[in-house]
């Protein structure tokens, strides 16, 4: 089956500082990626949609310069949390759709990001 | 925003028996998914029910789609331990994931 990675699977870092999270589709090419953002004990959000070579397609209520999304190739999509504060601390998951167009999407197994 | 309302929100059961989970949601959609996640860890996609479909079987999974009520159903069969997790339910439209709260599974040996 169709695998998504991501990299680093946690992360803690001081406040202020930026930190850069990868998603990347192993076996299968995605023009289209999704970052979601998970509260402990709460459901996925959508923060963004990531188009491989064009600009992320924002959420209402993401700030897009605080988290910046590269789509740089078919295979790779980052995204950095600028600045981080404690309340950045999360879970951030992306997930990819198959060039082919089949509806379901292959998600990642999530980046634990804490901010001190 | 979050259109996928589960209910229970938590359920404990019993292992052997049967687990069922219902979602709602508001507006339309191409399809429903459901989704497991363990804790603290990522989701697996379990079942995809297209909006011209009532009902879809996998193994131990059967799921029930009623566009009119705007409702899906998620029961799992002859339950075991190793199903305790989270179950998610998602609607899409245009490609758009939209995630429910989802419902805290426990099976109890």
């Amino acid at each position: 089956g169709a695998v998504v990675s991501q990299h680093p699977s946690w992360v803690i870092c001081k406040s202020g500082t930026s930190v850069k999270i990868e998603c990347r589709s192993l076996d299968f090419q995605a023009t289209t990626m999704f970052w979601y953002r998970q509260f402990p004990k709460q459901s996925l959000m959508l923060m963004a949609t990531s188009n491989e070579g064009s600009k992320a397609t924002y959420e209402q209520g993401v700030e897009k310069d605080k988290f910046l999304i590269n789509h740089a190739s078919l295979t790779l999509s980052t995204l950095t949390v600028t600045s981080a504060h404690p309340e950045d601390s999360s879970f951030y998951i992306c997930s990819a759709r198959d060039q082919g167009g089949i509806d379901e999407q292959f998600f990642g197994p999530g980046t634990r990001l804490t901010v001190l | 925003s979050q259109q996928g309302e589960e209910d229970p929100q938590a359920l404990s059961i019993q292992e052997g028996e049967n687990a069922t989970m219902n979602c709602s949601y508001k507006t339309s959609i191409n399809n429903l998914q459901w989704y497991r996640q363990n804790s603290g860890r990522g989701l697996v996609h379990l079942i995809l029910i297209r909006s011209n479909e009532r009902e879809k079987h996998s193994g131990r999974l059967r799921v029930t789609l009623d566009t009119s009520k705007k409702s899906s159903s998620l029961l799992i069969t002859a339950s075991r331990a190793a199903d305790t997790a989270s179950y998610f339910c998602a609607t899409v439209f245009n490609y758009k994931l939209t995630f429910g709260k989802g419902t805290l599974l426990t099976v109890n040996p």
